[in-house]
């Protein structure tokens, strides 16, 4: 059973534009959420985290989001470049239950930034 | 950010075949892990560690093994390899904090093994 979800395989969208990925999490006790870029054949790089004391963190041209009523985390990318196309994973982790930090993935969403 | 290397990057080798793939981070960090991952599907957890001489399974069984006897290097060793093991394997490091502020996880740039 997937505990953390990405249900788009793959988003497309202009160069300059917006691009939002969603995640979407089962385990209430998760409480610190991650997102990780990957190209081919590397190994992820960290973008961005938010805790789940949080609803909202930036960093330059991306912002993380967490409603976490819904059990839902987005990342804005703004404005969108053709260096961003990648795979875009979500990552969850239970810090306070005793999980001793092991995040939880999804399957990624393969984003392609168009010129 | 941490300096964390994996080799070798890519792997092709026949079954049967003893295999170790390597991971080092220089950034002093306590925690390790490694991932399976398979194109279009999530990273698995097979095996990690709180330290010199902890290591535990994953979430996802491998027959894998791992050992930890410096902080800083964390190899990966198949016995016998076979083409179900043929996927990417990822190296990750972590330090950990008395506060709650963040546990990030770094990863290397991975190995792509292939068992004929």
């Amino acid at each position: 059973d997937q505990q953390v979800k990405q249900n788009s395989p793959s988003l497309s969208v202009q160069e300059g534009r917006i691009s939002i990925l969603n995640c979407d999490y089962t385990n209430s006790m998760f409480d610190y959420f991650l997102w990780y870029k990957k190209y081919p054949a590397e190994g992820p790089t960290f973008l961005i985290s938010i805790s789940s004391i949080k609803d909202k963190n930036e960093d330059g041209r991306f912002t993380v989001f967490l409603n976490k009523s819904a059990k839902h985390l987005s990342l804005h990318i703004v404005p969108s470049q053709p260096g961003d196309s990648a795979v875009y994973f979500c990552a969850a982790s239970d810090r306070g239950g005793g999980s001793n930090y092991k995040l939880t993935f999804g399957k990624g969403t393969l984003l392609t930034v168009n010129p | 950010e941490a300096d964390i290397y994996q080799t070798p990057r890519y792997l092709v080798i026949g079954t049967g075949k003893k295999i170790t793939l390597e991971c080092s981070q220089t950034m002093g960090h306590d925690k390790m892990y490694w991932y399976q991952q398979d194109p279009g599907m999530e990273l698995h957890l097979i095996h990690y560690s709180y330290g010199v001489n902890s290591t535990e399974k994953g979430d996802l069984s491998s027959e894998s093994t791992v050992s930890r006897i410096r902080t800083e290097h964390f190899p990966l060793t198949l016995e016998s390899a076979r083409p179900s093991h043929t996927s990417q394997y990822l190296c990750a490091s972590s330090e950990s904090k008395r506060t709650r502020a963040t546990d990030t996880q770094y990863f290397g740039p991975g190995t792509r093994l292939t068992v004929l």
